[in-house]
């Protein structure tokens, strides 16, 4: 059984950057895609980025300026920094197994990011 | 952008009862389609995918439907522990390439 696990600082100020990172366990991440989510407080869900199977990522167009998602094939882990943070990035971000078919079928238990001064 | 609108926005049933959940999509996402269940306080839980596929361990009660732009999701027998929120998402080939709606919430009454 796949199994996410995730963490990161939850409280920043504005202009700080945002760290996550996601291990992932039961599988190697070389085998899959693996995607970052978000979902402000009482809202939906919005796709941040992927990094596939070759270590490329790709990005939801508005944030594309501001983030990147790597990946360390040795900790079986992938990450997630997002600059310039404001408080329109207050949400709970998710880590996700996918979308290699099209869906997100495993996911991290969330982490709920502040930005506040 | 693909924008899926899901309707209505909020349910009120009761246990036992039927449910049909709307996903309409701006432009054809072909079969790409997918359903999630998310309650509070948890993360999304993947319910079916390539629009009638059940997800592995999705009792048979749920089940999905639909073609090109109007996509459903039906929940038969109402059970306590389907009363959440209901995501569809599609995948797409443009940028963003994935998208959600923005949520039905299926309340009890």
């Amino acid at each position: 059984q796949v199994q996410l696990q995730q963490w990161g600082a939850g409280l920043l100020k504005p202009s700080e950057t945002l760290s996550l990172t996601c291990a992932v366990y039961g599988e190697s991440i070389s085998g899959h895609y693996w995607s970052w989510i978000r979902q402000p407080p009482g809202k939906g869900l919005e796709w941040i980025g992927e990094v596939n199977l070759r270590g490329s990522a790709d990005y939801n167009p508005s944030l594309k300026s501001r983030v990147t998602i790597s990946r360390d094939t040795s900790k079986n882990q992938f990450s997630l920094k997002l600059i310039s943070m404001t408080a329109a990035d207050t949400a709970i971000y998710y880590c996700a197994r996918g979308p290699l078919t099209g869906v997100f079928d495993f996911w991290g238990q969330g982490a709920l990011v502040t930005v506040s001064s | 952008e693909i924008v899926l609108t899901q309707s209505p926005a909020t349910l009120s049933l009761s246990p036992g009862e039927t449910v049909t959940l709307s996903c309409r999509a701006s432009q054809s996402v072909s079969n790409f389609l997918a359903w999630y269940q998310q309650k509070p306080g948890q993360a999304p839980r993947l319910l079916i995918y390539d629009v009638f596929n059940r997800a592995t361990g999705i009792p048979a009660r749920f089940s999905g439907s639909g073609s090109g732009t109007d996509f459903t999701l039906t929940i038969s027998s109402l059970e306590p522990e389907d009363f959440a929120v209901y995501y569809c998402q599609q995948r797409g080939n443009r940028p963003p390439r994935y998208t959600f709606g923005q949520g039905t919430k299926l309340a009890i009454k």
